[in-house]
């Protein structure tokens, strides 16, 4: 079964920081790029941040930029993103997504998601 | 940056009617680009459509899109007690960013 997994949330101060993971399987990781989406309590979808097969193209939304790492380690099967200088305004359930990069860029398999939470 | 904007916000329906939900970008994209989602409360979006025409696997053929430049519709021929939830089309553009649309909501009226 392809599968995503998530874990890392949790609540924390403003400016603090926080590493989520997310783990594959039931799938070749190493052949597809990956991106993480959030979604704020009660909001919309927002894209935050994704990376190529082997992680030599990385992309941020301008929101995050400076401020999130994406990462992946294919030999793990494991994609992680490094959250720093956390703002209430980052509180959202975070996504991991598979990402079609073969001209479509489309997500289809999502996890289940886990939720940060930014206050003091 | 290309914003997407969807409407109607809210769509009233009975089962067995039939839905359509508009999506219009700011700026023609590839038909390539265009995707729909389906995300009922609590879970995860699903993939329904990309490439703005074609279905992902496993979905039902009541679920088809269209469109093309700016104006794109994501049509569910007969609703299924099933079908009621937010709908979010997605695009991808060469900057690169992915960017969603704000969402329809699919309820039952």
């Amino acid at each position: 079964e392809v599968q995503l997994v998530e874990s890392g949330g949790g609540l924390l101060q403003p400016g603090g920081s926080l590493r989520l993971s997310c783990a594959a399987s039931g799938f070749t990781f190493s052949s597809f790029a990956m991106s993480w989406v959030r979604q704020a309590p009660g909001k919309g979808l927002e894209w935050v941040s994704a990376i190529s097969i082997n992680g030599d193209n990385i992309h941020y939304a301008n929101s995050v930029k400076g401020r999130f790492i994406i990462s992946r380690d294919n030999s793990q099967n494991t994609l992680y993103l490094q959250m720093n200088s956390l703002r209430a305004e980052d509180t959202a359930v975070y996504y991991c997504a598979k990402t079609d990069s073969s001209g479509y860029y489309y997500m289809d398999v999502w996890g289940k998601g886990t939720t940060v939470t930014v206050s003091s | 940056e290309i914003v997407l904007r969807q409407s109607p916000g809210t769509l009233s329906l009975s089962p067995g009617e039939r839905a359509t939900l508009s999506c219009r970008a700011s700026q023609s994209l590839s038909s390539s680009y265009l995707a729909w989602y389906q995300q009922k409360p609590g879970q995860a979006p699903r993939l329904l459509i990309y490439g703005a025409s074609s279905r992902a696997t496993g979905i039902p053929d009541r679920f088809s899109g269209s469109g093309s430049g700016t104006d794109f519709t994501l049509t569910i021929s007969r609703l299924e007690p099933e079908d009621f939830a937010v709908y979010y089309c997605q695009q991808f553009d060469n900057s690169p960013t992915w960017t969603f649309g704000q969402g329809t909501k699919v309820e039952i009226k």
